[in-house]
């Protein structure tokens, strides 16, 4: 079984509907990220949270919010998609707060397309 | 302002021979880089990392370079095989030099392919 999940892997929605991806993992990690990818632009960071009572903005939060409602349970929210937000979006974690044994373990990823 | 640059899109060799990827940075605080692979429809996996005291790290068929005086590092993979096509990924620490370590700026990307 997978240690990082998402659902759902792919979702078409329509501008203006709320939409919400989940994210779950069972490595035990206190750290979880939301980043999503764009052609040419690699992956940027949407929200982090380094256990479930913080909770931070990464460098593109606008439009997007977050929830973390377990150790292993991130959500992220698009209160009202916009066509702009089509994209790959990857959940991750990591377990230490050192950057050189700090790597991360992503989920398979959702194809999220706005229409 | 991407202070982790890719600027190589793609980059096509034929196998058995060395692909060498590349990646630059702006911000000399960085003290650490990850390098992550990634295959369609999978998400980013860890390949291969290197502290900023170092200018090599080796594992297997992959080698990690950094210049720290011309801010760049380079992956190089030998013998390349088919089964390394993927997208390559460059990172560091984004809050390069302080104490809240555990969130990675990444670069764009380079789409390898290895030919048989």
């Amino acid at each position: 079984d997978a240690d990082v999940t998402q659902t759902p892997r792919n979702r078409i929605t329509k501008t203006g509907k709320r939409i919400m991806l989940e994210c779950s993992q069972t490595k035990g990690h206190d750290r979880m990220y939301w980043y999503r990818q764009d052609p040419g632009l690699g992956l940027r960071l949407i929200y982090y949270s380094f256990d479930v009572k913080d909770i931070n903005k990464g460098e593109i939060s606008d439009g997007y919010s977050v929830s973390r409602q377990a150790q292993a349970k991130f959500s992220l929210s698009l209160e009202s998609a916009i066509p702009n937000q089509t994209a790959l979006y990857f959940c991750a974690t990591s377990v230490s707060d050192r950057a050189d044994t700090d790597t991360q373990y992503f989920g398979p990823g959702t194809r999220l397309t706005v229409l | 302002d991407q202070q982790v640059k890719q600027n190589s899109p793609s980059l096509s060799v034929q196998e058995g021979r060395i692909s060498i990827l590349n990646c630059d940075y702006t911000n000399s605080m960085f003290d650490y880089f990850l390098w992550y692979k990634k295959y369609p429809a999978e998400g980013p996996t860890f390949l291969i990392s290197i502290s900023s005291i170092k200018d090599k790290n080796e594992d297997g068929r992959f080698t990690v370079f950094l210049n720290k005086s011309a801010k760049h590092l380079s992956l190089h993979i030998v013998p390349s095989q088919p089964g390394d096509s993927a997208v390559y990924f460059c990172a560091a620490p984004a809050n390069a030099g302080g104490t809240s370590y555990g969130k990675l700026t990444f670069g764009q990307g380079t789409i390898l392919t290895v030919h048989p």
